[in-house]
C-alpha cells in the first residue's frame, strides 16, 4: 500500500462548479498537509498549507485535515478555467521516515471547461 | 511565496553526453535541496535529498555515480546526468525547503531532459 493515495482522474467539471478533491493516507506521523497545483511541463506550486486537523481558507480554495479517518481534502469554489491544472497533496511528519521528506500523491487532472 | 529558479527548461542531447541542471533559491537560504522525476501522468519521484556542504542522500534504486549532485552554497544546488542514455529522458525537478518555514517546499519549474 502506498503512503499517499489519490485519485488520478481526470476530473472533468463546467466553469462556476465546486471541486472536491481527495487525499487518504496510512501513516499516523504525518502532521503537515499541502497541496500543490502543477501546470502541465511546469513545477509544483503551493496553495495551501496546514498542520494537523482542522480547515484552511484562502480564497476560493478551502483545505480540510480530518486526522482521525486520514483522509484530506481540497475543495475549489466556483472553478475557473484557469484552475484546470494537476492537484498533488504532500505530506510530512515529525518523526521516523516521515520527518523532513514530502510524500506525494499522485496528483488529480483537472479540467475546467467554459 | 519563495522563488526557486531551475534551468535550463528544456535541453536535448546525444547519448553518452551529460548535462547538468541549475537550481536555485532566489529570495532565502535553503540548507536542503530535493531532486525529483517526474514520468507523465505520474507523480514526483524523490531522487536524492541535497545539503549544503555535505554528500547528498539518494534514494533506493537511483545511481549516485550517474545522478552526481553538488550543493556547494546555500542558495545552489546542481544535478549532472552522466553518460546520459534515452531512458534518463524525464522531467526533473528541484525544490527547496525555506529555512523560515521548515515544511514548505518551493518547487523549480523543472527541466525536461531529452536524450537521442
Amino acid at each position: 500500500q502506498k503512503e499517499v493515495e489519490q485519485d488520478p482522474g481526470p476530473l472533468s467539471v463546467p466553469e462556476g462548479a465546486i471541486v472536491s478533491l481527495n487525499c487518504t493516507y496510512s501513516n499516523s506521523a504525518f502532521q503537515y498537509f499541502m497541496w500543490y497545483r502543477q501546470y502541465s511541463r511546469k513545477g509544483p506550486e503551493l496553495l495551501m498549507y496546514t498542520y494537523s486537523s482542522g480547515n484552511k481558507e484562502d480564497g476560493r480554495f478551502t483545505a480540510q485535515v480530518d486526522k482521525s479517518s486520514k483522509y484530506i481534502s481540497l475543495f475549489i469554489r466556483d472553478s475557473q478555467p484557469s484552475d484546470s491544472a494537476t492537484y498533488l497533496c504532500a505530506m510530512s511528519g515529525v518523526r521516523g521516515s516521515t520527518l523532513g521528506r514530502l510524500y506525494f500523491g499522485r496528483g488529480t487532472q483537472l479540467t475546467v471547461w467554459p | 511565496g519563495a522563488v526557486v529558479s531551475q534551468h535550463p527548461s528544456r535541453v536535448i542531447c546525444k547519448s553518452g553526453t551529460s548535462v547538468k541542471i541549475e537550481c536555485r533559491s532566489l529570495d532565502f537560504q535553503a540548507t536542503t535541496m530535493f531532486w525529483y522525476r517526474q514520468f507523465p501522468k505520474q507523480s514526483l519521484m524523490l531522487m536524492a535529498t541535497s545539503n549544503e556542504g555535505s554528500k547528498a542522500t539518494y534514494e533506493q534504486g537511483v545511481e549516485k555515480d550517474k545522478f552526481l549532485i553538488n550543493h556547494a552554497s546555500l542558495t545552489l544546488s546542481t544535478l549532472t546526468v552522466t553518460s546520459a542514455h534515452p531512458e534518463d529522458s524525464s522531467f526533473y525537478i528541484c525544490s527547496a525547503r525555506d529555512q523560515g518555514s521548515s515544511e514548505k517546499l518551493f518547487f523549480g519549474s523543472g527541466t525536461q531532459l531529452s536524450v537521442l
